[in-house]
């Protein structure tokens, strides 16, 4: 199984917004409602940021938003702060019956 | 910040073996899906391997398919990795994920360890 595809780094001022890519194939994120988003700082442990291609964790502010159209979901991110600085993974389920999961390449958010 | 603590990381030699665990001091396990996750310096998250709340399926990357094997003890609250033949490409930071309730097939892991380093050294 592939990994799915992020671009390396994207970057945006404070107050801007931003999306970030994820394209995988008709095995995977195109087949699914199982696409999810996670935020990492350096050093630190992944966070959820998104699940089920669009939904929230309780505590996870509204700025993040999820979609998907055909292959690709998308992390877009509203009013960029200092504070979402960041490596960004998108994972889907990939069906099957032996890996069932994959992660993206990641994205390196800059915050101008 | 409820948390899952990982241990038994360390430096071994290739082809040798290490057993990580995980556990869930203040976190609910039972019933809830379990992940590892591992991140090699400098470089992302890759999936290592997923086992379903009764211990009833257990799945695996193709990378440590047939090294590696997953497994729990719901009454203790941990979760468990042992690594055979280990080569230096399973160098990384490991994590332990939990997984959703329901909808196993999600990749919804919601809460995460800090991390064990393990390293693959001659």
């Amino acid at each position: 199984q592939s990994a799915l595809t992020q671009p390396a780094s994207v970057s945006g001022s404070p107050g801007q917004s931003i999306t970030i890519s994820c394209t995988g194939t008709s095995s995977d994120v195109g087949s699914y409602n199982l696409v999810s988003w996670y935020q990492q700082y350096p050093g630190k442990s992944p966070k959820l940021l998104i699940y089920e291609i669009s939904r929230r964790p309780s505590g996870v502010s509204s700025r993040f938003s999820g979609f998907r159209s055909g292959n690709t979901a998308s992390l877009t991110i509203f009013g960029l702060q200092d504070e979402d600085e960041a490596d960004y993974y998108c994972c889907s389920y990939a069906g099957g019956s032996t890996s069932p999961f994959v992660f993206g390449t990641g994205t390196k958010l800059t915050v101008l | 910040e409820v948390q899952l603590v990982e241990s038994g990381g360390g430096l071994v030699k290739p082809g040798g073996s290490l057993r990580l665990s995980c556990a869930a001091p203040e976190v609910t396990f039972s019933g809830y899906s379990m992940n590892w996750v591992r991140q090699a310096p400098g470089k992302g998250l890759e999936w290592v391997s997923c086992i379903t709340s009764s211990s009833s399926y257990t799945y695996y990357a193709d990378s440590v398919k047939g090294r590696f094997t997953i497994s729990r003890d719901n009454a203790q609250k941990s979760l468990y990795l042992q690594m055979n033949s280990l080569r230096l490409g399973d160098t990384a930071v490991y994590y332990c994920a939990r997984g959703p309730a329901v909808a196993a097939a999600s990749p919804a892991f919601d809460i995460w360890g800090q991390g064990t380093m393990v390293t693959v050294s001659s």
